[in-house]
This record gives structure tokens, C-alpha cells and sequence, in this order.
């Protein structure tokens, strides 16, 4: 079975400064696919960021980016320039190339501050 | 479009009672799922469907049934609530987590907070 694992309960960052949070997982598949979720306080899922296994390039959505490091087992998030609107739960996601279900860690409670 | 719309947002319960928690989808997703969220242990998967009349079990199953007669709906019955099924409930739909075409983004409803006394 996979895991998803989110060592960092809570973090904080001021405003306009860098944070990056934390994942790794544990798999024995060779393919798969790896999520970031966002959870604001409206509740309301939202995806982040995606990343495929297979590929070696980080995946990057304007101020979201991930440090995949696939030998480690290891998928970090990376939010620059945070925003107020960035305070969220953020949830790491986990889904086998072959299986139809979708495992998530615990979460980080993400605190941007004035 | 309305996307993945659940009903109700909030419920109250006593012991023993029975519920259904609604499901739907305007987007043509073949796969369906409900999580449930609890403060510290993430989202756990207790159902899902892969395509009408076709259900399995996710981590979480014991004390939850589903059916899946359409595409568009897949309703979470509760037959005799627990206290410990005191939480916030996600149905979430895609076209298909498996493929080599498929993105595998999961679309979620707004959530249902059970409260169960």
C-alpha cells in the first residue's frame, strides 16, 4: 500500500517571503502521479499542482513549484512570493499509475502573515 | 456548469439514525469517489466508482454503503450512524484516474459536515 507522509503539522512565512512544505511518499510502482492540494478555509478542494512520475522536469505553475526528487521519494512544495490568500491546509496527494484511488497525507496548515 | 454539487452542507444525527448524502456531477466524470476528513488524519478514500453499476471499497468502508445507477449520481448511505462518523464528508468525480491520457485531477464538491450525537 502507499503512504503519503506530511511531517509539518503547521508553518508560517510572512508575506512576500519563500516556503516550501514538505512530502515524501513510500512506493514500490514505477509510475505514478503526485498532487498538491489547496483547502482554504471555504473548505473548497483545490488542485495546485500536478507532477508525472516519468518526468525528470519540475513541474511549475506561476508561484507553485515542486522539488521532485523521485530516487528520495520526495515531493516538496515551493510557494514564492506568498499572499495572504496562499493560508490553507495544503494536502499532498498520491495516485498509482495503475489504481484508481488517490491517497493523501495528513495535511500543512500553511499561515501567511502580515 | 455546477460541477460536483453535495447535499446537504450540514447535518445533525442521533445514534442509530439513517442518512443519505447526496452526489452529483454535470461533468460526464465516469469516476466518482467520497473521502471523509478528520482534523490530523487527512482525507481518507471510504468509497468509489469507477462507471455506473460498478462500485469498490476505499481505506475506510465499514458502516457506509454507495450504488452507482447513473453517471451522474453517487449517493453515500449511512444505515445506522455512529458517533464516530463525525465528520466532513467530500465527494470528488474525474473522468478516470488510470489511462495514459487521463490527468488524474480529482474535482471536488463543497463538502458536508455530519454531526453525529
Amino acid at each position: 500500500a502507499q503512504t503519503v507522509t506530511q511531517s509539518q503539522p503547521e508553518m508560517s512565512v510572512q508575506e512576500a517571503e519563500t516556503v516550501t512544505l514538505s512530502c515524501t511518499y513510500d512506493t514500490s510502482e514505477s509510475n505514478y502521479y503526485l498532487f498538491w492540494y489547496k483547502q482554504p478555509p471555504s473548505r473548497q478542494m483545490i488542485l495546485v499542482i500536478r507532477q508525472e512520475a516519468y518526468k525528470q522536469q519540475n513541474a511549475t505553475e506561476n508561484r507553485f513549484s515542486v522539488n521532485f526528487q523521485k530516487a528520495a521519494k520526495s515531493f516538496s512544495l515551493k510557494i514564492s512570493d506568498s499572499q495572504l490568500g496562499d493560508t490553507a491546509m495544503y494536502f499532498c496527494a498520491f495516485n498509482a499509475g495503475g489504481g484508481n484511488k488517490l491517497t493523501f497525507g495528513t495535511g500543512t496548515q500553511l499561515k501567511v502573515e502580515l | 456548469n455546477a460541477g460536483v454539487t453535495q447535499t446537504p452542507k450540514f447535518q445533525v444525527l442521533k445514534t442509530g439514525q439513517s442518512m443519505t448524502l447526496q452526489c452529483a456531477q454535470d461533468m460526464n466524470h465516469e469516476y466518482m469517489s467520497w473521502y471523509r476528513q478528520d482534523p490530523g488524519m487527512g482525507l481518507r478514500l471510504i468509497h468509489y466508482s469507477v462507471g455506473a453499476g460498478i462500485t469498490d471499497q476505499g481505506e475506510v468502508p465499514n458502516g457506509y454503503n454507495v450504488s452507482r445507477s447513473t453517471t451522474e449520481d453517487f449517493p453515500l448511505r449511512l444505515l445506522s450512524a455512529a458517533p464516530s462518523q463525525t465528520s466532513v464528508y467530500f465527494c470528488a468525480s474525474s473522468y478516470s484516474l488510470q489511462g495514459a491520457n487521463s490527468k488524474r485531477v480529482l474535482t471536488f464538491g463543497a463538502g458536508s459536515r455530519l454531526t453525529v450525537l
